[in-house]
């Protein structure tokens, strides 16, 4: 089963612009996850949020949850090339099993 | 601290064959995950072990199964192979329940 629904499917913007990515899921969560695949480095992790979390930072990345809306947002800022890939969230449900969407492709033209 | 890592890396196989993919976890990780990703799809959850327990199972018929040994590797493996199997096979390991996972670089099987 698909939780997690990126939005948009598609991002194209250019280098040193602000890349923002929204996720929307379903049922109530332990927390929510963010992850980056790219070819070079496969799926890392980037940032995890816990259901009591409003508001995460890590460097040029910032991740927003709102549980009454069921939605969470990735802002990257100031994209580099290097941050070109595929950005998905994961949402840990009650049973602690992470449902992944089908990711938004970012690309950062120079 | 060494990384998740996945044998083999590829893997051609034939319709009807068998094949079994391994995962070692990060040291001290007790849970792993498998993971399909196809281009369409997205990531599909197969199952995740804890502690050689199987502790949740997605939407996968029975050819899928896996196992976790005391020493926290896990094993994955399909039976009588069809041409929709062909994917990349992703493990993760968590340190435990409400953590990130880390993942390895993936098994690519091919089903011809």
């Amino acid at each position: 089963s698909q939780q997690g629904e990126e939005d948009p499917q598609a991002l194209s913007i250019q280098e040193g612009e602000n890349a923002t990515m929204n996720c929307s899921y379903k049922t109530s969560i332990n927390n929510l996850q963010w992850y980056r695949q790219n070819s070079g480095r496969g799926l890392v992790h980037l940032i995890l949020i816990r259901s009591n979390e409003r508001e995460k930072h890590s460097g040029r990345l910032r991740v927003t949850l709102d549980t009454s809306k069921k939605s969470s947002s990735l802002l990257i800022t100031a994209s580099r090339a290097a941050d070109t890939a595929s950005y998905f969230c994961a949402t840990d449900e009650s049973n602690y099993q992470l449902i992944w969407g089908a990711g938004t492709k970012l690309i950062i033209k120079p | 601290k060494a990384g998740v890592t996945q044998t083999p890396r590829y893997l051609i196989k034939t319709r009807g064959q068998q094949v079994t993919l391994s995962c070692s976890p990060i040291s001290g990780h007790r849970s792993v995950s498998w993971y399909q990703q196809t281009p369409g799809q997205g990531l599909q959850f197969l199952f995740e072990y804890f502690s050689e327990t199987q502790r949740n199972k997605g939407n996968f018929p029975g050819r899928f199964s896996g196992r976790q040994f005391s020493n926290s590797r896990s094993e994955m493996n399909v039976s009588t192979l069809e041409l929709g199997d062909s994917a990349l096979y992703l493990c993760a390991s968590r340190r435990g329940r409400e953590y990130e996972q880390y993942f390895g670089p993936g098994t690519r099987l091919t089903v011809t």
